[in-house]
């Protein structure tokens, strides 16, 4: 399994200031994304990091709110910007391989609390 | 499109007993079939996967599931639950050829001794 790590683990912001995500993995992935986990919900797909070309995002998240860079396949950043209270989530990173193991394994998220 | 639907929200269970936590899917091809598990404060874990062939799936920690294609369920058992079993519990689906993958709601599971 893929060992992914995240920093930071979690932080308390202000509104209307950014906050940005790393995530790193210890091998070389295909296929990154980011989730959102709101309070007490499921995971809502914000985007698909696409290394050496820009994100493809959901519906209902744009790249001005969420700003995503892959500069190569270990490494990834999520940028939340202008933060309101309602951007208080989980934010996790996911790794998907293919060639036979077509399953994803998740970082163990940041937890962002905006006042 | 795909859909997860995980028909409990909540399912309190006391210790040793056994349990089943239920998840059906709609999609019009082909698709794998997963189970997270989620411990308070913490990413989620693969318990278990459904590619292909044989419809009963093991886990780790004592869970298997077993794919119904005829009524597009996956539901997940396990005979015995222990206090540690304590989590949220989400089901997954994915259509065989693209990258996206969908979760249920979730269902958080209680075990009480």
């Amino acid at each position: 399994s893929a060992v992914i790590s995240q920093k930071p683990s979690r932080d308390i912001c202000q509104r209307g200031t950014s906050l940005t995500i790393q995530c790193q993995v210890d091998s070389q992935v295909t296929m990154m994304f980011w989730y959102r986990q709101q309070p007490g919900q499921s995971l809502t797909l914000i985007a698909t990091a696409n290394q050496g070309s820009e994100a493809t995002y959901e519906s209902g998240f744009v790249i001005d709110k969420f700003p995503i860079s892959r500069p190569n396949l270990t490494f990834s950043t999520l940028t939340v910007s202008n933060m309101s209270p309602e951007d208080s989530s989980i934010y996790l990173c996911s790794v998907e391989y293919r060639q036979g193991r077509q399953t994803q394994y998740f970082g163990p998220g940041t937890r962002l609390l905006v006042l | 499109a795909q859909s997860v639907t995980q028909l409990d929200s909540q399912v309190p269970v006391f210790e040793e007993a056994p349990v089943e936590l239920r998840c059906n899917y709609s999609s019009s091809v082909s698709v794998y079939l997963f189970w997270y598990v989620q411990y308070p404060n913490q990413g989620l874990q693969l318990l278990l996967k459904y590619l292909s062939g044989s419809t009963l799936v093991k886990g780790i920690n004592g869970f298997e599931a077993e794919f119904n294609k005829s009524q597009t369920s996956f539901h997940l058992r396990k005979p015995s639950v222990h206090i540690s079993d304590t989590a949220e519990y989400f089901c997954a689906v994915s259509d065989t050829g693209g990258f996206k993958t969908i979760f249920g709601a979730g269902t958080r599971l209680f075990v009480k001794a």
